[in-house]
């Protein structure tokens, strides 16, 4: 099973500034790695799939980088409705699809 | 436009059956994939079940294999999972999410989720 590492654990940063959000992969997987974002009481939102191509309806700010084990999610100016928990997730090698711990965006 | 409502939730006691459904509608359900992905009190994101879009192929989380079974009804946009011999660690929000293409994409829409609580 393929084990993703999320980093920082907790993000505080004030909106306007840049968020640069980790993952790193325990073994190789290409680029099959997405990021959602997840609200409390919401559904989670997908930003990101295949590393670097932004969802449906997803705003500029939001862009991901990455291949093999690391992997980046950048937020270029954090807007107030930004600040929420994000996740990776891998597809590369599955059964089972997992996700990283989460990184929570909060405001400073 | 894509919506997914999660019902069937609740509080049961432990080894007991629970079935959730899962509407769909604002696209050709019978062409996409379709997953259950829990997330317990807490914790983060996990990945329960996939039915490919014509329901053949299914697939698992090892810790639940043999206890859920995923199913769907194409004639009536809906989704199910199954959950038998329920434990206390299955206790979590439940979501239902459409694959982004036929099997084995990104999740790219999902509902509010349903919750159950397996407990005594």
């Amino acid at each position: 099973e393929i084990v993703l590492t999320q980093s920082p654990a907790t993000l505080s940063l004030s909106a306007g500034e840049r968020a640069t959000l980790s993952c790193r992969a325990s073994q190789s997987i290409s680029t099959f790695l997405a990021w959602y974002q997840h609200k409390p009481g919401q559904a989670p939102r997908l930003l990101i799939y295949d590393a670097s191509k932004r969802a449906t309806g997803i705003p500029a700010r939001f862009s991901g980088s990455g291949s093999g084990t690391d992997f980046t999610l950048t937020i270029s100016s954090l807007e107030p409705e930004d600040f929420a928990v994000y996740y990776c997730q891998q597809r590369s090698n599955w059964p089972p699809y997992t996700f990283g711990q989460g990184t929570k965006l909060e405001i400073k | 436009q894509v919506q997914l409502v999660e019902s069937g939730g609740g509080v049961v006691q432990p080894g007991r059956s629970l079935r959730l459904s899962c509407a769909a509608s604002g696209f050709t359900f019978n062409t996409y994939g379709m997953h259950w992905v829990r997330q317990a009190p807490g914790k983060g994101l996990e990945w329960v079940a996939l039915i490919s879009y014509d329901g053949i192929n299914k697939y698992y989380l090892d810790s639940v294999k043999g206890r859920f079974t995923i199913s769907r009804d194409n004639s009536k946009n809906t989704l199910f999972l199954q959950m038998d011999s329920l434990r206390a660690e299955d206790t979590a929000m439940y979501y239902c999410a459409k694959d982004l293409g036929g099997i084995a994409m990104d999740f790219d829409y999902w509902g509010q989720g349903t919750r159950v609580t397996v407990s005594s």
